[in-house]
């Protein structure tokens, strides 16, 4: 069964720091893996998404991820954190793929984004 | 187009009341999705609908039923709401490829 785990449920930087969100993934075959960002009582919208192209992922807001099989990580990063990406991230992976993909996601539990001035 | 679309944004029931949350999608997708939201738990798939007229449980279905009546809406029915079920409540729609999830605004239900 696929599942994935956030290493911390909180981080907090300061502005202009990069960032750094960490996820580990288990999946007996290669997975999509998507990262989803909320902000305070808002929905979900989607930072980017792997989808066994380029390991390296680039999404919205400056934020990229690196999908690595050997470590079985797909981490968030961020040069330089701004106020505005205080928020909620969840590290996502899917459930099956190709034909066997149901298109349910399995979440990880979260990790809350604290940026200081 | 609005994508996903859900109805009521906000909920408060008592203990014993029933209730049930909409959900309608304008994208023609077959796929519909109820997931929940709890505090240091990330999102909980509820029920799903692979295509109109079926439905499966998820992880977490117990205390509620779902309906697939058409193609477009898929609603979530609590008949005996608990405070086990105060949650936010969203609603997705993946697309064909199922490379990215579109979800609905979500709703806050709070079970008094």
């Amino acid at each position: 069964a696929q599942s994935v785990t956030q290493l911390d449920s909180h981080v907090s930087v300061s502005e202009g720091t990069p960032v750094l969100l960490r996820c580990n993934y288990s999946s007996s075959y290669s997975p999509s893996l998507f990262w989803y960002v909320q902000h305070p009582n808002k929905g979900l919208q989607l930072l980017l998404k792997y989808t066994s192209a380029a390991t390296l992922v680039k999404g919205i807001n400056g934020f990229e991820a690196e999908f690595k099989k050997s470590e079985t990580s797909f981490h968030l990063t961020k040069p330089s954190a701004h106020m505005s990406d205080a928020a909620e991230y969840f590290c996502v992976v899917s459930d099956g793929v190709g034909s066997s993909n149901t298109g349910k996601l399995i979440f990880g539990q979260g990790t809350t984004l604290q940026v200081k001035p | 187009n609005a994508g996903v679309t859900q109805t009521p944004k906000f909920q408060v029931l008592k203990t014993g009341q029933s209730m049930t949350l909409q959900c309608a999608q304008d994208m023609n997708h077959n796929s519909m999705y109820w997931y929940r939201q709890d505090p240091g738990m990330g999102l909980r798939l509820i029920y799903y609908s692979a295509s109109e007229g079926t439905t499966d449980k998820g992880e977490v279905p117990n205390g509620y039923n779902v309906s697939r009546l058409n193609k477009r809406e898929f609603s979530l029915r609590l008949e005996s709401a608990a405070p086990s079920q105060t949650s936010v409540y969203f609603c997705a729609s993946p697309g064909r490829s199922y490379n990215e999830q579109f979800f609905g605004p979500g709703t806050r239900l709070t079970v008094l």
